[in-house]
């Protein structure tokens, strides 16, 4: 059973870059790829981005000038980073695996635990 | 405003149907693609309920029903029980910001 574990400081200044890990535990890292997805009151449910094990991304049209997503496969581990935070960017940030079928788009699960980050001076 | 429409609210009785729609359009779900729906209990991480409009999980019980037609999807609950109190989300592609998209979710109460 997969589980997938996330870690990444919680609190940040204006401006600051957010930068948050997440470890997947006891599946197939390489059949995957693997997602961040974010949630807070005013947006609801937001798609980051994802990335294969081998690196290739898709970001969020919204977010990629501030986005990057990497991938540790030989630590079973991918990341976010997200430059220039500002209030609005405050929200749980989740990573999940992301399972493709013969039509768009990859359905989510499981999900990590969630990571709330609040953006303040 | 998200861009799939869900009703913010519903309720039910135990033991009642209850149908949650989502709303699309023609650049993401009346284009063909997916609908995929996820609970989310109180306090919890988002999870897989429905994926490919129509498909089960293992372990969700048959009591849940994805269906799609047209621009529009929906999940049936049966047989509704007090653990069903949760959010419930639909996602789908929209091709227009060339990227998965939510609905805004529906508050399920089992009175």
């Amino acid at each position: 059973q997969v589980q997938l574990q996330q870690w990444g400081a919680g609190l940040l200044k204006p401006l600051e870059t957010l930068s948050l890990t997440c470890g997947v535990y006891g599946g197939l890292f390489s059949d995957y790829y693997w997602t961040w997805i974010r949630q807070s009151p005013e947006k609801g449910l937001e798609w980051i981005g994802d990335i294969t094990h081998g690196g290739s991304t898709s970001y969020n049209p919204s977010l990629r000038s501030r986005l990057m997503i990497s991938v540790h496969t030989s630590r079973t581990q991918f990341s976010l980073r997200l430059s220039a935070m500002t209030a609005a960017d405050t929200a749980v940030y989740y990573c999940a695996r992301a399972t493709g079928g013969v039509v768009l788009p990859a359905s989510f699960g499981p999900w990590g635990q969630g990571t709330l980050v609040t953006v303040s001076s | 405003q998200s861009v799939l429409a869900q009703p913010p609210s519903m309720s039910g009785a135990p033991g009642q149907r209850v149908t949650i729609s989502c709303t699309g359009s023609s650049s993401n779900i009346g284009s063909g693609y997916d609908v995929h729906w996820y609970q989310q209990l109180p306090g919890t991480a988002p999870k897989l309920l429905i994926y490919g409009n129509v498909n089960r999980p293992s372990g969700v019980p048959d009591r849940f029903a994805g269906s799609k037609s047209g621009t529009s999807a929906s999940l049936a609950i049966t047989g509704l029980q007090a653990d069903d109190e949760a959010d419930y989300y639909c996602q789908s592609y929209d091709n227009s910001l060339r990227g998965s998209v939510f609905g805004g979710g529906t508050k399920l109460t089992v009175l």
